[in-house]
Protein backbone atom coordinates (compact mmCIF):
# COMPACT_ATOMS: atom_id res chain seq x y z
CA UNK A 1 0.00 0.00 0.00
CA UNK A 2 1.66 3.33 -0.91
CA UNK A 3 0.11 5.45 1.12
CA UNK A 4 -1.15 8.60 0.50
CA UNK A 5 0.94 10.40 -2.49
CA UNK A 6 0.98 14.20 -4.02
CA UNK A 7 2.70 15.30 -6.80
CA UNK A 8 4.51 17.51 -7.15
CA UNK A 9 6.71 17.42 -4.63
CA UNK A 10 8.10 20.60 -5.24
CA UNK A 11 6.71 23.56 -7.31
CA UNK A 12 7.89 27.20 -8.18
CA UNK A 13 4.99 29.87 -9.03
CA UNK A 14 5.33 33.65 -10.06
CA UNK A 15 2.61 35.45 -8.99
CA UNK A 16 -0.81 35.87 -10.48
CA UNK A 17 -0.31 32.39 -12.02
CA UNK A 18 -2.28 29.46 -11.44
CA UNK A 19 -1.40 26.01 -9.53
CA UNK A 20 -2.96 22.47 -9.87
CA UNK A 21 -2.05 20.16 -6.77
CA UNK A 22 -2.51 16.25 -7.35
CA UNK A 23 -3.33 13.64 -4.21
CA UNK A 24 -4.17 9.73 -4.28
CA UNK A 25 -5.66 8.86 -1.03
CA UNK A 26 -4.42 5.73 0.64
CA UNK A 27 -6.44 2.30 -0.68
CA UNK A 28 -9.82 1.94 0.72
CA UNK A 29 -10.11 5.70 2.21
CA UNK A 30 -12.69 7.79 0.30
CA UNK A 31 -12.44 11.20 2.08
CA UNK A 32 -9.70 13.72 1.52
CA UNK A 33 -9.18 16.61 3.31
CA UNK A 34 -6.08 19.57 2.26
CA UNK A 35 -4.36 21.63 4.53
CA UNK A 36 -1.86 24.83 4.50
CA UNK A 37 0.86 24.83 6.41
CA UNK A 38 3.52 27.78 6.88
CA UNK A 39 6.36 28.07 8.02
CA UNK A 40 6.50 27.41 11.79
CA UNK A 41 2.57 26.78 12.06
CA UNK A 42 0.40 24.16 12.34
CA UNK A 43 -1.48 23.17 9.21
CA UNK A 44 -4.96 25.14 8.79
CA UNK A 45 -7.86 23.45 7.25
CA UNK A 46 -8.04 24.21 3.95
CA UNK A 47 -11.36 21.99 2.59
CA UNK A 48 -12.83 18.25 2.52
CA UNK A 49 -13.89 16.19 -0.16
CA UNK A 50 -16.13 13.33 0.21
CA UNK A 51 -18.27 11.28 -2.72
CA UNK A 52 -16.97 13.99 -5.05
CA UNK A 53 -18.45 17.05 -3.21
CA UNK A 54 -16.60 19.81 -1.05
CA UNK A 55 -17.98 18.72 2.32
CA UNK A 56 -16.61 21.36 4.84
CA UNK A 57 -14.17 24.38 3.85
CA UNK A 58 -11.91 26.44 6.45
CA UNK A 59 -11.16 29.96 6.01
CA UNK A 60 -9.83 30.41 2.74
CA UNK A 61 -10.92 32.80 -0.19
CA UNK A 62 -12.43 31.17 -2.96
CA UNK A 63 -8.74 31.46 -5.36
CA UNK A 64 -8.55 28.07 -3.46
CA UNK A 65 -10.83 25.47 -4.67
CA UNK A 66 -10.68 21.77 -5.38
CA UNK A 67 -12.29 18.84 -6.97
CA UNK A 68 -12.56 14.84 -6.23
CA UNK A 69 -12.52 11.89 -8.67
CA UNK A 70 -14.99 9.19 -8.70
CA UNK A 71 -11.75 7.25 -7.94
CA UNK A 72 -11.41 9.23 -4.48
CA UNK A 73 -7.98 11.16 -5.82
CA UNK A 74 -8.36 14.91 -5.40
CA UNK A 75 -7.13 17.87 -7.01
CA UNK A 76 -6.38 21.49 -5.01
CA UNK A 77 -5.94 24.99 -7.64
CA UNK A 78 -5.09 27.82 -6.19
CA UNK A 79 -5.91 30.98 -8.61
CA UNK A 80 -4.09 34.29 -8.89
CA UNK A 81 -1.42 33.42 -6.59
CA UNK A 82 0.39 35.61 -3.75
CA UNK A 83 3.74 35.52 -1.49
CA UNK A 84 1.52 34.48 0.81
CA UNK A 85 0.32 30.79 -0.88
CA UNK A 86 4.08 29.76 -0.27
CA UNK A 87 3.63 27.07 2.01
CA UNK A 88 3.88 23.56 2.40
CA UNK A 89 -0.11 21.66 1.15
CA UNK A 90 -0.87 18.88 2.72
CA UNK A 91 -3.34 16.16 1.71
CA UNK A 92 -5.17 13.69 4.21
CA UNK A 93 -6.97 10.70 3.58
CA UNK A 94 -9.55 9.04 6.13
CA UNK A 95 -13.15 6.74 5.70
CA UNK A 96 -15.70 9.14 5.35
CA UNK A 97 -17.98 7.29 8.38
CA UNK A 98 -15.45 6.56 11.30
CA UNK A 99 -13.38 8.95 13.69
CA UNK A 100 -10.56 6.77 12.64
CA UNK A 101 -7.08 7.90 11.88
CA UNK A 102 -6.78 10.26 8.76
CA UNK A 103 -2.94 9.35 6.78
CA UNK A 104 -1.13 12.60 5.43
CA UNK A 105 1.19 12.27 2.52
CA UNK A 106 4.76 13.95 2.43
CA UNK A 107 3.03 17.39 1.55
CA UNK A 108 4.05 19.77 -1.67
CA UNK A 109 6.10 22.59 -0.84
CA UNK A 110 5.12 25.53 -3.17
CA UNK A 111 6.92 28.47 -3.26
CA UNK A 112 5.36 31.83 -5.13
CA UNK A 113 7.97 34.51 -5.84
CA UNK B 1 -14.09 24.96 16.80
CA UNK B 2 -12.97 23.01 20.15
CA UNK B 3 -9.26 24.50 20.84
CA UNK B 4 -6.56 22.56 22.34
CA UNK B 5 -3.67 24.11 24.45
CA UNK B 6 0.16 22.92 24.70
CA UNK B 7 3.42 23.70 25.64
CA UNK B 8 5.45 25.33 23.13
CA UNK B 9 8.64 23.15 24.01
CA UNK B 10 10.03 20.29 26.05
CA UNK B 11 12.82 18.42 26.44
CA UNK B 12 13.47 14.54 27.61
CA UNK B 13 16.50 12.40 28.11
CA UNK B 14 17.03 9.51 25.63
CA UNK B 15 14.92 6.51 27.01
CA UNK B 16 13.49 7.92 29.40
CA UNK B 17 9.33 8.48 29.82
CA UNK B 18 7.65 11.54 28.30
CA UNK B 19 4.90 12.77 28.67
CA UNK B 20 3.36 15.57 26.73
CA UNK B 21 0.19 17.45 28.38
CA UNK B 22 -2.74 19.24 26.44
CA UNK B 23 -5.84 21.22 27.97
CA UNK B 24 -9.09 20.60 26.09
CA UNK B 25 -11.47 22.39 28.26
CA UNK B 26 -14.37 23.09 25.34
CA UNK B 27 -14.28 19.61 24.40
CA UNK B 28 -17.73 18.50 23.35
CA UNK B 29 -19.06 15.14 24.30
CA UNK B 30 -18.56 13.86 20.52
CA UNK B 31 -15.02 14.58 19.98
CA UNK B 32 -12.12 12.25 20.02
CA UNK B 33 -8.69 13.07 20.91
CA UNK B 34 -5.92 12.84 18.21
CA UNK B 35 -2.35 13.33 18.89
CA UNK B 36 -0.31 13.15 15.37
CA UNK B 37 3.59 14.20 15.35
CA UNK B 38 5.73 15.60 12.50
CA UNK B 39 8.95 15.19 11.37
CA UNK B 40 10.84 18.27 9.74
CA UNK B 41 9.61 18.27 5.94
CA UNK B 42 7.22 15.78 6.28
CA UNK B 43 3.57 15.42 6.64
CA UNK B 44 2.10 14.51 10.13
CA UNK B 45 2.36 11.34 11.32
CA UNK B 46 -0.58 9.52 13.31
CA UNK B 47 0.42 8.48 16.73
CA UNK B 48 -3.18 7.48 18.54
CA UNK B 49 -6.86 8.59 19.58
CA UNK B 50 -9.42 7.91 21.82
CA UNK B 51 -12.94 9.16 23.42
CA UNK B 52 -12.88 8.27 27.09
CA UNK B 53 -11.10 5.74 28.29
CA UNK B 54 -6.78 5.57 27.88
CA UNK B 55 -5.74 3.79 25.30
CA UNK B 56 -2.04 1.95 24.34
CA UNK B 57 -0.75 0.93 21.31
CA UNK B 58 2.87 0.07 20.13
CA UNK B 59 4.14 3.89 19.49
CA UNK B 60 2.25 5.45 22.82
CA UNK B 61 -0.06 5.20 25.28
CA UNK B 62 -2.67 8.10 25.82
CA UNK B 63 -4.12 8.79 29.44
CA UNK B 64 -7.71 11.00 29.35
CA UNK B 65 -8.74 12.78 32.41
CA UNK B 66 -12.26 11.29 33.62
CA UNK B 67 -13.91 14.74 32.59
CA UNK B 68 -11.80 14.52 29.47
CA UNK B 69 -10.99 18.25 29.89
CA UNK B 70 -7.11 17.46 29.37
CA UNK B 71 -5.35 14.34 28.56
CA UNK B 72 -1.49 13.23 28.14
CA UNK B 73 0.51 11.55 25.73
CA UNK B 74 3.12 9.11 26.98
CA UNK B 75 6.22 8.01 25.30
CA UNK B 76 7.44 5.26 27.77
CA UNK B 77 11.03 5.30 26.29
CA UNK B 78 11.82 8.56 24.31
CA UNK B 79 14.60 7.74 21.35
CA UNK B 80 16.32 10.38 19.22
CA UNK B 81 13.38 9.28 16.18
CA UNK B 82 10.72 10.70 18.53
CA UNK B 83 12.04 14.30 18.39
CA UNK B 84 9.21 16.05 16.20
CA UNK B 85 6.35 18.86 17.28
CA UNK B 86 3.31 16.79 18.51
CA UNK B 87 0.10 17.82 18.08
CA UNK B 88 -3.28 17.31 20.20
CA UNK B 89 -6.18 17.66 17.96
CA UNK B 90 -9.86 17.33 18.82
CA UNK B 91 -11.49 15.45 15.84
CA UNK B 92 -15.28 16.51 15.20
CA UNK B 93 -17.59 13.04 14.49
CA UNK B 94 -17.72 12.00 11.22
CA UNK B 95 -21.69 13.38 10.89
CA UNK B 96 -20.06 17.27 11.03
CA UNK B 97 -17.09 16.51 8.77
CA UNK B 98 -14.41 15.15 11.05
CA UNK B 99 -11.66 17.36 9.93
CA UNK B 100 -8.96 18.53 11.89
CA UNK B 101 -8.02 21.78 13.40
CA UNK B 102 -4.47 21.87 14.58
CA UNK B 103 -2.46 24.24 16.88
CA UNK B 104 1.07 24.97 17.12
CA UNK B 105 2.01 21.79 18.61
CA UNK B 106 4.68 20.56 21.43
CA UNK B 107 8.59 20.99 19.79
CA UNK B 108 10.04 17.66 21.38
CA UNK B 109 13.86 17.41 22.04
CA UNK B 110 15.36 14.29 22.98
CA UNK B 111 19.08 14.58 24.67
CA UNK B 112 21.09 11.69 24.01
Amino acid sequence: DAGVTQSPTHLIKTRGQQVTLRCSPKSGHDTVSWYQQALGQGPQFIFQYYEEEERQRGNFPDRFSGHQFPNYSSELNVNALLLGDSALYLCASSQGRSNTEAFFGQGTRLTVV
Amino acid sequence: DAKTTQPNSMESNEEEPVHLPCNHSTISGTDYIHWYRQLPSQGPEYVIHGLTSNVNNRMASLAIAEDRKSSTLILHRATLRDAAVYYCILRASHLTGNQFYFGTGTSLTVIP
